[in-house]
């Protein structure tokens, strides 16, 4: 149950453009995302539900396929503060959440 | 508003012996949830409240681990007895109904449980 995240890691330099996705084998019904920085607990970013409603701080981006049980998280012009590990929980059947392993982003000058 | 408050932030216990957390959601928040965070790893549920009730313990493994809500405010989760890969950051977060709908998660500053 537990989704999967892509990538794994990845580097930018300030400025540049990410994405990070997290795919389900099983149906969902909504995604979480949070964002972690080292030592510290995570940090809630985004929820999108099934049915296109969404939550989120304005500067985030996301996207939920419905079909595909994926979503995306859309990282634009990085800042160095942007820099941390990225997750996705997946939720099935209105309360069971599960957490995908991690994107581990960074942000160079 | 107060934050998700836990204690204590660090424990070092050697294996075989027992070790309690604790924590405090935001108030008014229903859904209390502890997870388990290995280091590199992403935070894996082991129980979820609603308000006194257990919504999901599936992936709690009920031989050594319990925890309790009893007046569905404060929480208290138990390790007893621990093993080595139990060593973990224990992670409290609270939120103000299930995680269907638009209810996101405030999670505590965590404990961090080192066995020997």
């Amino acid at each position: 149950q537990q989704p999967v995240q892509s990538p794994q890691a990845v580097i930018l330099r300030e400025g540049e453009d990410a994405v990070i996705n997290c795919s389900s084998s099983k149906a969902l019904y909504s995604v979480h995302w949070y964002r972690q920085k080292h030592g510290e607990a995570p940090v809630f970013l985004m929820i999108l539900l099934k049915g296109g409603e969404q939550k989120g701080h304005e500067k985030i981006s996301a996207s939920f396929n419905e079909k595909k049980q994926q979503s995306s998280l859309y990282l634009t012009a990085s800042q160095l503060s942007y820099s941390g590990t990225y997750f996705c929980g997946t939720v099935y059947n209105n309360n069971d959440m599960r957490f995908g392993a991690g994107t581990r982003l960074t942000v160079k000058p | 508003e107060a934050g998700v408050a836990q204690s204590p932030r660090y424990k070092i216990i050697e294996k075989r012996q027992s070790v309690a957390f604790w924590c405090n959601p935001i108030s008014g928040h229903a859904t209390l949830y502890w997870y388990q965070q290995i280091l590199g790893q992403g935070p894996k549920l082991l129980i979820q409240f609603q308000n006194n009730g257990v919504v999901d313990d599936s992936q709690l493994p009920k031989d050594r681990f319990s925890a309790e809500r009893l007046k569905g405010v404060d929480s208290t989760l138990k390790i007893q007895p621990a093993k080595l890969e139990d060593s973990a950051v224990y992670l409290c977060a609270s939120s103000l109904e299930l995680a269907g709908g638009l209810n996101e998660q405030f999670f505590g500053p965590g404990t961090r449980l080192t066995v020997l």
